[in-house]
């Protein structure tokens, strides 16, 4: 198993620019989420998804679009990149939600500028 | 939603025990105790995760207060490779309510090591 994969690794745009950060896990797990980590901080929950077709909002969704079409595949679009989305990005997957471990992807590291 | 407190940094010497503490004063009767840790760049990774009674695995031990106010992660021989940042995270249920429960990270603990 790959488990979970990020693509692109680093990204840099210039503000206004829109992009998508995808994420893919080969384990068939049912819940997805994405959260974003700014220097000397913890991770905060941007969006998740408990399955195909159901997502709901973190702790700081705004400026992020998501959707779940596929159990494997859960992109994160940036609609109009703004230099405070300045951040690492991390996907994680797992079985179920809370009871259950995650699993991190190694993440994308985007600039904008 | 259920808080925990952590201390912002703790050291060790390499191969001694580590206890890294927990205080979670409000949490709930279902609320499950986690424990993940982030190396350097990367992501992070599952460390341990318990209800009530305490619990071990290859990587560490997790000891749970009588009164689950509280719970310490110990790591039984501390390595270089073990320098990180430990989260201590309760689980919070989402707004999609029933089973579905997400994971609020904290600032954490930053262990190191010293040789």
């Amino acid at each position: 198993n790959a488990g979970v994969t990020q693509t692109p690794k680093f990204q840099v745009l210039k503000t206004g620019q829109s992009m998508t950060l995808q994420c893919a896990q080969d384990m068939n797990h049912e819940y997805m989420s994405w959260y974003r980590q700014d220097p000397g901080m913890g991770l905060r929950l941007i969006h998740y998804s408990v399955g195909a077709d159901i997502t709901d909002q973190g702790e700081v969704p705004n400026g992020y679009n998501v959707s779940r079409s596929t159990t494997e595949d859960f992109p994160l679009r940036l609609l109009s990149a703004a230099p405070s989305q300045t951040s690492v990005y991390f996907c994680a997957s797992s079985y179920r939600g809370g009871d259950y471990e995650q699993y991190f992807g190694p993440g994308t590291r985007l600039t904008v500028t | 939603d259920a808080k925990t407190t952590q201390p912002n940094s703790m050291e060790s010497n390499e191969e001694e025990p580590v206890h890294l503490p927990c205080n979670h004063s409000t949490i709930s009767g279902t609320d499950y105790i986690h424990w993940y840790r982030q190396l350097p760049s990367q992501g992070p990774e599952y460390v341990i995760h318990g209800l009530t009674s305490n619990v071990n695995n290859r990587m560490a031990s997790l000891a749970i207060a009588e009164d689950r106010k509280s719970s310490t992660l110990i790591l039984h021989r501390a390595t270089l490779r073990d320098a990180a940042v430990y989260y201590c995270i309760l689980r919070d249920e989402g707004n999609s309510g029933g089973s579905n429960y997400k994971l609020t990270f904290g600032k954490g603990t930053l262990l190191t090591v010293n040789p």
